[in-house]
């Protein structure tokens, strides 16, 4: 199994652009999840979904970010526009029931700069 | 809320040290606790903590988890350098699917 996969692996861009994160979870695994990532405030849960549909996204910073799973096999995060303060790793994560049951398996994540 | 917290953030010791690490928590349902590593990349599972009492073991890592005082420690003896890395602890409840993390222990094990 290849694992989680997450694209780019590094996102360099100028405060104001859009930037997209992508992830390719384990097949067969029902659940997914967004985290962040910063020396500040350690591994952060942005948003999970379970099935495809977003269960609790509670900790989406604020509007210029959405994230969504079209299908089982991807999901991506959005920020639109991008701020320097959203420079972080951004780790996605899928699991076979749920964190709750079964662990986490986590991408390489992105890091993100943002200038 | 729920909260994860980790003792000490960081720790530096030498090789063939034994060293334990600490994760106490305070989450509603309580229903499992995970021990992850985080080397250059992404954290690695390590161990999940279910019932209390019940050491898991893997080598020279091991850890155990104590539902009525709310803490799980991990112990890693002989320590290697190789063992240098962050340690996350995560709870999940009942009450979701999500894991809260933990800040993390910065173990660094010195030749």
């Amino acid at each position: 199994d290849a694992g989680v996969i997450q694209s780019p692996r590094h996102e360099v861009t100028e405060m104001g652009q859009e930037v997209t994160l992508r992830c390719k979870p384990i097949s067969g695994h029902n659940s997914l999840f967004w985290y962040r990532q910063t020396m500040m405030r350690g591994l952060e849960l942005l948003i999970y979904f379970n099935n495809n549909v977003p269960i609790d996204d509670s900790g989406m910073p604020e509007d210029r970010f959405s994230a969504k799973m079209p299908n089982a096999s991807f999901s991506t995060l959005k920020i639109q526009p991008s701020e320097p303060r959203d420079s972080a790793v951004y780790f996605c994560a899928s699991s076979l029931e749920g964190g709750r049951i079964s662990p986490l398996h986590f991408g390489n994540g992105t890091r993100l700069t943002v200038t | 809320e729920d909260k994860v917290v980790q003792s000490p953030l960081s720790l530096v010791v030498h090789e063939g040290d034994t060293v334990t690490l600490n994760c106490s928590y305070e989450v509603t349902n309580f229903r499992s606790l995970l021990w992850y590593k985080q080397e250059k990349k992404a954290p690695t599972f390590l161990f999940m903590l279910t019932s209390s009492g019940i050491e898991k073991k893997s080598g020279r890592l091991s850890s155990i988890l104590d539902k009525k005082e709310l803490f799980s420690i991990l112990n890693i003896t002989a320590t290697q350098t190789g063992d240098s890395a962050i340690y996350l602890c995560a709870v999940g409840s009942y009450n979701n699917n999500d894991m809260r993390f933990g800040a993390g222990t910065r173990l660094t094990v010195k030749p």
